[in-house]
């Protein structure tokens, strides 16, 4: 079975800073990984995700997220956050396997709050 | 449409009533995804569509929750006799391939 764990539940951070948000997953079959962005009241949008190739992946809104396969990690990084930023983050995974597309495995969510 | 479309965005329901959601995937997305939300927000899978047929049901409590997604109509989440902790938000997404894109989900209240 596969799992994701986010270790951190909140992550304060001030406005500018670097922030990293952590990932790792377990599983016996190679991933696809993601992380999507909740705010408030809203549903998940895709930040960025890790299909194949390139294992260091980009937004359009400056955050990075690298692939390490030997530590089974998908950290998400942004090297100077906005207030806007502020939202719930969530690492999830779903098996490659052929035969069709497969549900997504979440964590829990790491709530980042930025500040002034 | 060009976005995952999802109503009601809310609704409440007494204990025992009836509970029917409806989604409507992007257009030419084959697959279909309902997750239900729960207050700590864990993020629970609860059944998978490739077009009408199901395609992983592993997460449906069975006994008073069905599904259906039948061709020219919006897919369906149908809870039967709600119970107090059905109470979450329900997500559906939609896919083409690997990349699943999440409608503004549906609030239900059960009290």
């Amino acid at each position: 079975a596969q799992s994701v764990t986010q270790l951190d539940s909140q992550v304060p951070v001030f406005e500018e800073a670097p922030v990293e948000l952590r990932c790792n997953y377990s599983s016996s079959v190679s991933v696809y990984l993601f992380w999507y962005v909740q705010y408030p009241n809203q549903g998940l949008q895709l930040l960025l995700k890790y299909l194949s190739g390139s294992t260091l992946v980009e937004s359009i809104n400056g955050f990075e997220a690298e692939f390490n396969k030997s530590q089974t990690s998908f950290h998400l990084r942004k090297p100077s956050v906005h207030i806007s930023d502020t939202a719930e983050y969530f690492c999830a995974v779903s098996v490659r396997r052929g035969g069709g597309y497969n549900k997504l495995i979440f964590g829990a969510g790491t709530r980042l709050a930025v500040h002034p | 449409g060009e976005e995952v479309a999802q109503t009601p965005k809310h609704l409440v329901r007494g204990e025992g009533q009836k509970a029917k959601l409806y989604c409507a995937p992007i257009k030419g997305h084959s697959y279909v995804f309902w997750y239900q939300q729960v207050l700590k927000n864990e993020f629970k899978f609860l059944i998978s569509f490739q077009n009408e047929n199901v395609f992983d049901e592993t997460g449906m409590p069975k006994e008073r929750f069905s599904a259906k997604c039948l061709p020219n109509s919006p897919c369906s989440l149908e809870i039967q006799a709600t119970k107090l902790e059905d109470s979450a938000v329900y997500f559906c997404a939609s896919s083409r391939r690997e990349t699943q894109y999440f409608g503004p989900g549906t609030r239900l209240l059960v009290l």
